[in-house]
């Protein structure tokens, strides 16, 4: 693995069902960020966490939960989606948690 | 509230200098960032601004006035290849990211 790696690249989801969508770097930051990114609109935070053991609601976190058991991963989790939550999601990291962010390929969900 | 504001769109020439602008207004900063986007791709780090003035980095520039509350990039030597979007983002007092919308960018032969 070489920085960010994300899963699944896309995905269809009725609406209703649970999804968790996957995250994992190798850079040992401990800094880690979840996006989503919908036309028109500049990316927005959901939730990050700042180190292992830790995290923190974003702009805009309902709907969505997120665990960070170790440095390496941090899964998104969608309880119960609905087609507002169609969006490409991004996962990114940064070192110190102040510097540059560093992105993930990201991941293409869409709601029915 | 904040707000980052820049054109949503821009077209230049091949070989031609652009420059895109960046306006904010913010709880606190702690350093504005340009990062670049092509279509499909994840955002990837271009250039960091926490003083004012110009910062260089081979064709591409980065300028901040903070009591202006005002960034530019400025790329020059245009290639097809900087066809993308340009986002202006910058860090609160929370150190958290505030993101503009971006800027599609569409280089012309």
């Amino acid at each position: 693995i070489a920085g960010i790696t994300q899963a699944p690249t896309s995905q269809i989801l009725a609406a209703g069902r649970r999804m968790t969508l996957r995250c994992t770097q190798d850079m040992r930051h401990n800094a880690m960020y979840w996006y989503r990114q919908d036309l028109g609109l500049g990316l927005r935070l959901i939730h990050y966490s700042n180190t292992a053991g830790t995290t923190g609601k974003g702009e805009v976190p309902d709907g969505y939960s997120v665990s960070r058991a170790n440095t390496d991963d941090f899964p998104l989790t969608l309880a119960s989606a609905v087609p507002s939550q169609t969006s490409v999601y991004f996962c990114a990291s940064s070192d110190s948690g102040r510097g540059e962010q560093f992105f993930g390929p990201g991941t293409r969900l869409t709601v029915l | 509230g904040q707000n980052i504001d820049q054109p949503t769109e821009m077209t230049a020439t091949e070989g031609a200098i652009v420059q895109i602008n960046c306006t904010y207004q913010t709880s606190g900063f702690n350093g504005l960032f340009w990062y670049q986007q092509h279509a499909g791709e994840a955002p990837t780090f271009l250039s960091y601004n926490v003083l004012d003035g110009l910062e260089e980095k081979g064709r591409f520039s980065s300028f901040l006035s903070r009591s202006k509350g005002y960034s530019y990039l400025l790329l020059k030597e245009l290639q097809m290849k900087d066809s993308a979007s340009y986002l202006c983002a910058v860090m609160d007092s929370n150190y958290q990211l505030i993101w503009g919308a971006g800027t599609k960018l569409i280089i012309k032969p």
